[in-house]
């Protein structure tokens, strides 16, 4: 298995444009997972899904920020107008339905985005 | 909130057991202890869990008191890549709430 993939790796971008992260799930698996990460902040949930709907967005920060899963094998985080407070690493991760928090999540390798 | 705490750093010799703490106190019956490891901003690796029984697998060893207010994770042989930031979590819920972890830095 790939594992989960996040697109792109590193983002560099202006204040004040649209940017969109993008992840691919484990096949198969039900949940899909929005962090963040800061220095300030450390890892901390934007928002979660349970088969394509959102359950739980009180994560996001504020109306700049948007997520979608159109279909079990893709998501996205979309982030308009960016601004440099945004900028941060952003994991996608992953988990099946079965025994609910006994699942393992598995992550993504980041997007690291620079809003300047 | 993160429900525990650990310290922010420990250092291990390499080939030693790096022995990891965790204090979560407020732990309620059905919460699981999770750990998981962050390599150099890469994304968070499961290592291990546990409810309340000891439970080992080919990464680590996980001790849990037997009033689960406090939990060891237990690497046996420490080698220079598992130098990470360890985060000890209580779930609750489906996601994960991280707290700062423990930075591990393993010497030669």
């Amino acid at each position: 298995d790939a594992g989960v993939i996040q697109s792109p790796r590193h983002e560099v971008t202006e204040m004040g444009q649209e940017v969109t992260l993008r992840c691919k799930p484990i096949s198969g698996h039900d949940y899909l997972f929005w962090y963040r990460q800061t220095m300030m902040r450390g890892l901390e949930l934007l928002i979660y899904f349970n088969n394509n709907v959102p359950i739980d967005d009180s994560g996001m920060p504020e109306d700049r920020f948007s997520a979608k899963m159109p279909n079990a094998s893709f998501s996205t985080l979309k982030i308009q107008p960016s601004e440099p407070r945004d900028s941060a690493v952003y994991f996608c991760a992953s988990s099946p339905v079965g025994r609910g928090n006994q699942e393992t999540q598995y992550f993504g390798p980041g997007t690291r985005l620079l809003v300047l | 909130d993160a429900k525990t705490t650990q310290p922010p750093s420990m250092d291990c010799a390499e080939g030693r057991a790096a022995n990891l703490p965790c204090n979560h106190s407020t732990i309620s019956g059905n919460e699981y202890v999770y750990w998981y490891r962050q390599i150099h901003s890469q994304g968070p690796q499961y290592i291990i869990h546990g409810l309340k029984n000891n439970e080992t697998n080919e990464m680590a060893s996980l001790i849990i008191t037997e009033d689960r207010k406090s939990s060891t994770l237990i690497l046996p042989h420490a080698t220079l890549r598992d130098t990470a930031v360890y985060y000890c979590i209580v779930r609750p819920l489906m996601y994960l709430i991280f707290g700062k972890g423990t930075k591990l830095s393993v010497k030669p």
